[in-house]
């Protein structure tokens, strides 16, 4: 059974300041790990996703995240935090077992102070 | 061009009452999803369909019913509402034969069951 667990249901950060949002994941087979970001009132939309390729994964608007197999992580960061960047983010995994189900966490909402 | 779509964006309705969401993706995708998202933000999916074929079916209760006509659409249809199922309710579609499992989403419809 696939699952994510995603640390901390608020996060604070500064104008400027880094960003960590935190993931670890379990997976009984090499895992599809995804970040997903949802702005007030909006869908989801795609930020990065690792498969399998490069262990650090770039993705839209600064982010990135990092996949630590001995960890079971797959933390997101950005170095300069935006204003912009303020909102609802979710990790995801899907194992490759063909159905494609994707399991997400519970969501981290991410505040950035002026 | 919006690549997932889903009609109404809002819905209120009574308790009791049947209701049908519809969603439509223009991006040749082959599944199709529907995921229900809490108060809480907690997403959780649904169904999913593959090329009308149904492929997930979580424990959701019989009242609701997937029909997917074609694999563009996949309609949700709620019979006799509960006071529970107020949520926002988003489509999603994927390539499962391109095997990234990265999920495009609508932008959600909010059902108030009052």
């Amino acid at each position: 059974a696939q699952s994510v667990t995603q640390l901390g249901s608020h996060v604070s950060v500064s104008e400027g300041a880094l960003v960590l949002l935190r993931c670890n994941y379990s997976s009984s087979v090499p895992p599809y790990l995804f970040w997903y970001v949802q702005y007030p009132n909006q869908g989801l939309q795609l930020l990065l996703k690792y498969t399998s390729a490069a262990t650090l994964v770039k993705g839209i608007n600064g982010f990135e995240a990092e996949f630590k197999k001995s960890e079971t992580s797959f933390h997101l960061t950005k170095p300069s935090a935006h204003m912009s960047d303020a909102a609802e983010y979710f990790c995801a995994v899907s194992d490759d077992g063909g159905y494609q189900k994707v399991t997400f966490g519970t969501g981290t909402k991410l505040q950035v102070i002026p | 061009d919006t690549a997932v779509s889903q009609t109404p964006k809002y819905l209120v309705t009574q308790m009791g009452n049947d209701k049908s969401i519809k969603c439509e993706q223009n991006l040749g995708h082959d599944t199709m999803y529907w995921y229900k998202q809490d108060s809480k933000k907690f997403l959780k999916i649904m169904f999913s369909y593959n090329n009308k074929e149904l492929i997930i079916n979580e424990t959701v209760p019989n009242r609701f019913s997937p029909k997917s006509p074609d694999k563009a659409h996949l309609n949700l249809h709620i019979n006799s509402l509960e006071l529970g199922d107020s949520a926002v309710y988003f489509c999603a579609s994927s390539d499962r034969t391109g095997g990234t499992d990265t999920q495009y989403f609508g932008p959600g419809t909010r059902l108030t069951v009052l």
